[in-house]
């Protein structure tokens, strides 16, 4: 792995099922974010972390869940999915602060 | 409140200079990105200012004024390959990232 991975690529769900979007780094970093990416409209957070075993709620939080075992995995879960979480799902990491943060490829999820 | 603005949209001549201005309005401000994202791609860093003044990184530069809230991009000898859209986010007083929508370039021979 060089970088940052997501998986899956995409994915069409059915309202109300549970999803869990995937992230793993590579570069040790410590900060880890999710974002989502909608048309017309900037990168929102809903979760960070800024360590392992912390997290916090972004700008749009409700309806999403995380967890930070360890410093590599940042998996983000839908727990009953609806149409509004359509989306481009990105994960970023960085070395925290001022620090650039490095994206995934990203998910594109659709839910009907 | 915490506000990014910057235009959706510009149009550029290959080989010529193009401005992209943002402005932002942020709590505890801690410098503000440029990022540059092609289509159906992720992010890509391009810049980071948070001192005033001009930064320049080949064809890339970018400015920043905090007391007027206010950077732009400047990109030289414009490539096809420039066309994307382009992130401006300001970081916050617990460095997280306000976003801008983007402005989408779009390069004509």
């Amino acid at each position: 792995i060089a970088g940052i991975t997501q998986a899956p690529t995409s994915q069409i769900l059915a309202a109300g099922r549970r999803m869990t979007l995937r992230c793993t780094q590579d570069m040790r970093h410590n900060a880890m974010y999710w974002y989502r990416q909608d048309l017309g409209l900037g990168l929102r957070l809903i979760h960070y972390s800024n360590t392992a075993g912390t997290t916090g709620k972004g700008e749009v939080p409700d309806g999403y869940s995380v967890s930070r075992a360890n410093t590599d995995d940042f998996p983000l879960t839908l727990a009953s999915a609806v149409p509004s979480q359509t989306s481009v799902y990105f994960c970023a990491s960085s070395e925290g602060g001022h620090n650039e943060q490095f994206f995934g490829p990203g998910t594109r999820l659709t839910v009907l | 409140g915490q506000n990014i603005d910057q235009p959706t949209e510009m149009t550029a001549t290959e080989g010529a200079i193009v401005q992209i201005n943002c402005t932002y309005q942020t709590s505890g401000f801690n410098g503000l990105f440029w990022y540059q994202q092609h289509a159906g791609e992720a992010p890509t860093f391009l810049s980071y200012n948070v001192l005033d003044g001009l930064e320049e990184k080949g064809r890339f530069s970018s400015f920043l004024s905090r007391s007027k809230g206010y950077s732009y991009l400047l990109l030289k000898e414009l490539q096809m390959k420039d066309s994307a859209s382009y992130l401006c986010a300001s970081s916050d007083s617990n460095y997280q990232l306000i976003w801008g929508a983007g402005t989408k370039l779009i390069i004509k021979p």
